[in-house]
């Protein structure tokens, strides 16, 4: 069972345009929702967090929207540039302990 | 060098034959963990350790074992590979004392591609 569900698998904007990646969980035990992107070849790396006591957290050109009442929570990417082209993934955990995460957008960046 | 070291990079194998896959860090983290990435289906978590007499299942543990042979290294092991368990493998580590702070997360490896044929 996907604790944590990320849509959409895919996704290609225009350069300058904005991406948007959402998930949704169900388990409201959930205090922290990290995101993390991925190049071909690599492995995972933190973008940005948030902790439910927040509804936005905003870092450069990547924000993270948290709508606590919904259970659900997105990753907005401004002025979005070829070289974010990569998979994304969502997360989630209680206490910082064992991370559950989405399964993936691969988002291409057209110039 | 890596902090998180991922040995090897690719690897090809049998099915039936028993294959370790090794992970070392350099964080200096207490916790480590193996997962498998497949298409469709994102980052699964196969085993955790928080110490080195810590070693927990993961929601995908059946058919792999794990040895913390030491605080920086974690190792896989498929004892008998069949087919599905082809995919790339992630080890990543943390730091237990940083879990509440604002940008805690794993650090992780570059990944083993494995394939059983």
């Amino acid at each position: 069972q996907q604790q944590v569900k990320q849509s959409p698998q895919s996704l290609i904007v225009q350069k300058g345009g904005i991406s948007i990646i959402n998930c949704a969980y169900e388990n409201t035990a959930f205090d922290y929702f990290p995101w993390y992107q991925q190049f071909p070849g690599k492995g995972p790396a933190l973008l940005i967090a948030i902790r439910p006591d927040v509804s936005e957290k905003k870092e450069g050109r990547f924000t993270i929207s948290f709508n606590k009442s919904a259970k659900q929570f997105s990753l907005h990417i401004m002025d979005s540039q070829p070289g974010d082209s990569a998979t994304y993934f969502c997360a989630a955990s209680i206490t910082g302990n064992q991370f559950y995460f989405g399964t993936g957008t691969s988002l291409t960046v057209i110039p | 060098d890596a902090d998180v070291t991922q040995t090897p990079r690719n690897r090809i194998t049998k099915t039936g034959k028993r294959i370790m896959l090794e992970c070392s860090q350099t964080k200096g983290h207490d916790r480590m963990y193996w997962y498998r990435q497949d298409p469709g289906l994102g980052l699964r978590l196969i085993y955790y350790s928080f110490d080195v007499k810590d070693i927990n299942k993961g929601e995908i543990s059946d058919g792999y074992s794990v040895s913390r042979q030491a605080q920086a290294k974690f190792s896989l092991s498929l004892e008998s590979a069949i087919p599905n368990q082809t995919a790339l493998y992630f080890c990543a580590t943390s730091d237990n004392s940083r879990t509440m702070t604002p940008n805690y997360g794993y650090t992780f490896g570059s990944g083993t591609r494995l394939t059983v044929v």
